[in-house]
């Protein structure tokens, strides 16, 4: 069975603390691990897109990083701010049937001003 | 920029009836996908959809679900007879091509009483 685990579930922070998240997914078949940002009632925003090892992407203040021989990847954001809050989710596809994506329970990030 | 798009928002329903939920993936997509959240737990894989049929489906997808694709935008989730425990966020998603970036809509929350 293949299992995606986000950590923290929820978290809050101070206006312009730095902050990651942890995503753990199956090594084996792996194929891409995506990262999205969730706000209630609107469609779950791509942030980035990784598949090779030591893949490091960034978008202003976000950036992420990929290991997928440990089978991690952690999400930063840098100096938060209150329109930061919302649900961040990774998912992990895998090279077996259609590709579909494997959600983790994603982290609930509420930044106070 | 292009969207996925799906109505209603929100679907409140009793037990035992039968539900359609539309969604209209991006235009030029050809691999369209169901998922859904139950309140608490993580976003959960459904079913993909290629060629008017079925390519892959979770244990979840039994008999009272189906999907459709009943002319060239519209892409629909039929629930036959609703349980209490179909009440979750359901999500359509598509793609260009497999294994390219999945794009999410916005969801439609169903709450059956």
């Amino acid at each position: 069975i293949l299992n995606v685990e986000q950590s923290p579930q929820s978290l809050h922070v101070q206006e312009g603390d730095s902050t990651n998240f942890t995503c753990s997914f199956p090594s084996s078949n792996f194929y891409a691990l995506h990262w999205y940002r969730w706000e209630t009632a609107k469609s779950p925003e791509a942030l980035f897109v990784m598949t090779l090892n030591g893949d490091e992407k960034k978008k202003g203040r976000i950036s992420a990083t990929l290991n997928t021989k440990e089978g991690y990847s952690y999400l930063y954001i840098k100096g938060s701010q209150p329109e930061d809050s919302a649900t961040y989710l990774c998912a992990s596809s895998f090279t077996s049937g259609t590709y579909k994506y494997i959600f983790g329970t994603g982290t609930r990030l509420k930044v106070l001003a | 920029e292009p969207e996925v798009t799906q109505t209603p928002s929100h679907q409140v329903t009793q037990m035992g009836q039968e539900v359609i939920l539309r969604c209209v993936p991006i235009s030029n997509h050809l691999y369209f996908y169901w998922y859904r959240q139950i309140l608490g737990q993580k976003v959960e894989f459904l079913v993909s959809f290629y060629n008017n049929e079925i390519s892959e489906k979770s244990e979840i997808f039994d008999d009272q679900f189906s999907v459709e694709r009943p002319d060239g935008s519209n892409f629909t989730l039929k629930i036959r007879s609703t349980k209490l425990e179909d009440s979750a966020m359901y999500f359509c998603a598509s793609s260009e091509l497999v294994p390219n970036e999945q794009y999410f809509g916005p969801g439609t929350r169903l709450t059956v009483t």
